[in-house]
């Protein structure tokens, strides 16, 4: 059971070019999300996905791009990377299990740099 | 909207001694979830415990407790016997209870870096 699987960990990019970081989750899990997380502050959720073909944008999402074509997956884009996206990304799936619980698991992020 | 204040940016505490993390939020809805994470160096978030907030209980997990004021919208974070592993990041987080979009969706603090001294 690989849990939220994140690729690539590390990248460095230069301004403009495009780039996709990869989610994959293998618990069935129908909600997943995107965050980034800058230096003093806590994690800003990019966007989100409630099941496969449905995504919503979160607090930061310009400059990205969502898709969730299959239940497992939730790849995020960056289209023309700019300096302001260096950033550490985490990906997260979770389901409904009432108010009660944690049902939230994180992946181990991606180091995003943009020069 | 949901809000998490977390007004400690340090805290330093020695060895075996027991460290109290403030976390307090704000929000409207009756049913909502608070979380603690740890982000050592190495950069992964360690998810740590979890109150409800119709849970009676101050939520347990080992050395670490969760004392929920619900009047006083407080929910921090106790770690007893700190150990030098226990030196990271700390977030306080928090999700609305209704299911749905926003009931996955966490809103973080900024964070408390706790250094253990020997």
């Amino acid at each position: 059971n690989a849990g939220v699987t994140q690729t690539p960990k590390f990248q460095v990019l230069k301004t403009g070019q495009s780039m996709t970081l990869q989610c994959a989750q293998d618990m069935n899990h129908e909600y997943m999300s995107w965050y980034r997380q800058d230096p003093g502050m806590g994690l800003r959720l990019i966007h989100y996905s409630v099941g496969a073909g449905i995504t919503d944008q979160g607090e930061v999402p310009n400059g990205y791009n969502v898709s969730r074509s299959t239940t497992e997956d939730f790849p995020l884009r960056l289209l023309s990377a700019a300096p302001s996206q260096t950033s550490v990304y985490f990906c997260a799936s979770s389901y409904w299990a009432g108010s009660s619980g944690n049902t939230i698991y994180f992946g181990e992020g991606s180091w995003l740099t943009v020069v | 909207a949901q809000k998490i204040t977390q007004t400690q940016p340090g805290m330093f505490v020695q060895e075996k001694e027991a460290v109290t993390l403030d976390c307090t939020y704000d929000t409207s809805d009756q049913s909502y979830g608070l979380f603690w994470y740890k982000q050592p160096s190495s950069g992964e978030m360690i998810f740590l415990i979890y109150q409800g907030s119709y849970d009676e209980q101050n939520a347990t997990e080992g050395r670490y407790s969760l004392n929920f004021q619900k009047a006083r919208k407080s929910a921090n974070l106790v770690i007893s016997a700190s150990q030098l592993g226990d030196s990271a990041m700390y977030f306080c987080a928090m999700r609305e209870g209704r299911r749905g979009g926003s009931n996955y969706k966490l809103t973080f603090g900024k964070g408390t870096l706790l250094t253990v001294n020997p």
